[in-house]
């Protein structure tokens, strides 16, 4: 079973407008990791938030956590057409902290 | 750094024939990951490797399925026999943190199983 799940399952937006997406997990975890999937390749990377973090940025894009709600946010901020593609939270948990993705948000910037 | 690599990029096989998906890792990364994707069920952990042992293979959808890693620089994900349903795109993926640290994934392997 998935533990986090991303919402909204799909988004569109103008180039230039900020982009939200938010993911909720179950359990509680040791860090939350947000990757982009473009289509037809691996997932990438984009940033690493540890449960005792707040809040991380990296450039454009600003990951929140709640864990009183289980949830954390990635925001992308004046979006632009490369930035279309999936994207996924991965939560670690458990004692061999093993990571479990999300079902991911679909972006689509239009130009 | 070429990053993970994985061969075949596409392979289409019948139902009852045996596939075999390879995989390098990042040199230097002691973490390797198997991952199934499909629209259904998303991205599935199948196993995980650390300094090239098995930690956690509870992904594994049955016995049709098995994975090794003899070294520190290749593994293979093996399917014998194939059926229709395991067709999905194949990720592998290393990490130099262990399972909790940043995963660098591979172009993945698309199976089709006809």
């Amino acid at each position: 079973s998935q533990q986090g799940e991303e919402d909204p399952q799909a988004l569109s937006i103008q180039e230039g407008e900020n982009a939200t997406m938010n993911c909720s997990y179950k359990t509680s975890i040791n860090n939350l990791q947000w990757y982009r999937q473009n289509s037809g390749r691996g997932l990438v990377h984009l940033i690493l938030i540890r449960s005792n973090e707040r809040e991380k940025h990296s450039g454009r894009l600003r990951v929140t956590l709640d864990t009183s709600k289980k949830s954390s946010s990635l925001l992308i901020t004046a979006s632009r057409a490369a930035d279309t593609a999936s994207y996924f939270c991965a939560t670690s948990s458990g004692g061999y902290q093993k990571v479990t993705f999300g079902t991911g948000t679909k972006l689509q910037v239009i130009p | 750094d070429a990053g993970v690599i994985q061969s075949p990029r596409h392979e289409v096989t019948e139902m009852g024939q045996e596939v075999t998906l390879r995989c390098k890792p990042i040199s230097g990364h002691n973490s390797l990951f198997w991952y199934r994707q499909t629209m259904m069920r998303g991205l599935e952990l199948l196993i995980y490797f650390n300094n090239n042992v098995p930690i956690d293979d509870s992904g594994m959808p049955e016995d049709r399925f098995s994975a090794k890693m003899p070294n520190a620089s290749f593994s293979t994900l093996k399917i014998q026999p194939s059926e229709p349903r395991d067709s999905a795109v194949y990720f592998c993926a290393s990490s130099l943190a262990g399972v909790a640290g940043e995963q660098y994934f591979g172009p993945g392997t698309r199976l089709t199983v006809t």
